[in-house]
């Protein structure tokens, strides 16, 4: 069974960073692209970032473009995402979502999501 | 980027009826790069179907998705009880990925 728990969520200040992780198990993860996708409670869905199974490929949403950054180690089956410089637009539940193929594609499985929440 | 829009974005039908979701692209979708994804409260979303028209595993015959170009769409046969929820559609045709605002199908 598929599974990812996301963490690293919690309350920060406006222009400061935060890292979240994925830990995912009961796949090969080093054979799926991997995104992250975010909703602000009660609103619709946001695609944030993905990365191809080899890190060759990755993309972003614009309005994160430049201050997110994502990255995986396919060692210890974790995907993480990097942000910096976060605004009140930033509060969102973020997931983890494992793609259907190697590239990024379609969102296939999802974690919980790890709520993030911008400020002061 | 490529904008979705879908409509109605509220649908109240009632147990047995016939669901039909529009989801309308700002340009082409090439090669039917769409899929649809289901979300009931406190859940993550589910995939239903990819290419507008391959169904994900465990989804039910009574799900059909269709459409090519700019126009597609996804039709429950017959609503469930467990199909009320908020649908979207997504398009992976170019970067970034984007989704439509979504339509919740409530009970009438």
């Amino acid at each position: 069974e598929v599974q990812l728990v996301e963490s690293g969520g919690g309350l920060v200040q406006p222009g400061r960073s935060l890292r979240l992780s994925c830990a995912a198990s009961g796949f090969t993860f080093d054979q799926y692209a991997m995104h992250w996708v975010r909703q602000v409670p009660g609103k619709g869905l946001e695609w944030v970032s993905g990365i191809s199974w080899n890190s060759d490929n990755v993309g972003y949403a614009d309005s994160v473009k430049g201050r997110f950054t994502v990255s995986r180690d396919n060692a210890k089956n974790s995907l993480y995402l990097h942000m910096n410089s976060l605004r009140a637009e930033d509060t969102a539940l973020y997931y983890c979502v494992k793609d259907l193929w190697g590239e990024m594609v379609v969102f296939d499985s999802w974690g919980q999501g790890t709520l993030v929440t911008v400020s002061s | 980027e490529i904008v979705l829009t879908q409509s109605p974005g509220t649908l109240s039908l009632s147990p047995g009826e016939r669901a039909t979701l529009s989801c309308r692209a700002s340009r082409i979708v090439t090669s039917s790069y769409l899929a649809w994804y289901q979300q009931k409260p406190g859940q993550p979303p589910r995939l239903l179907f990819y290419g507008a028209s391959s169904r994900a595993s465990g989804i039910p015959d009574r799900f059909s998705g269709s459409g090519s170009g700019t126009d597609f769409t996804l039709t429950i046969s017959r609503v469930e009880p467990e199909d009320f929820a908020v649908y979207y559609c997504q398009q992976f045709s170019s970067l970034p990925r984007t989704f439509g605002q979504g339509t919740k199908v409530e009970i009438k």
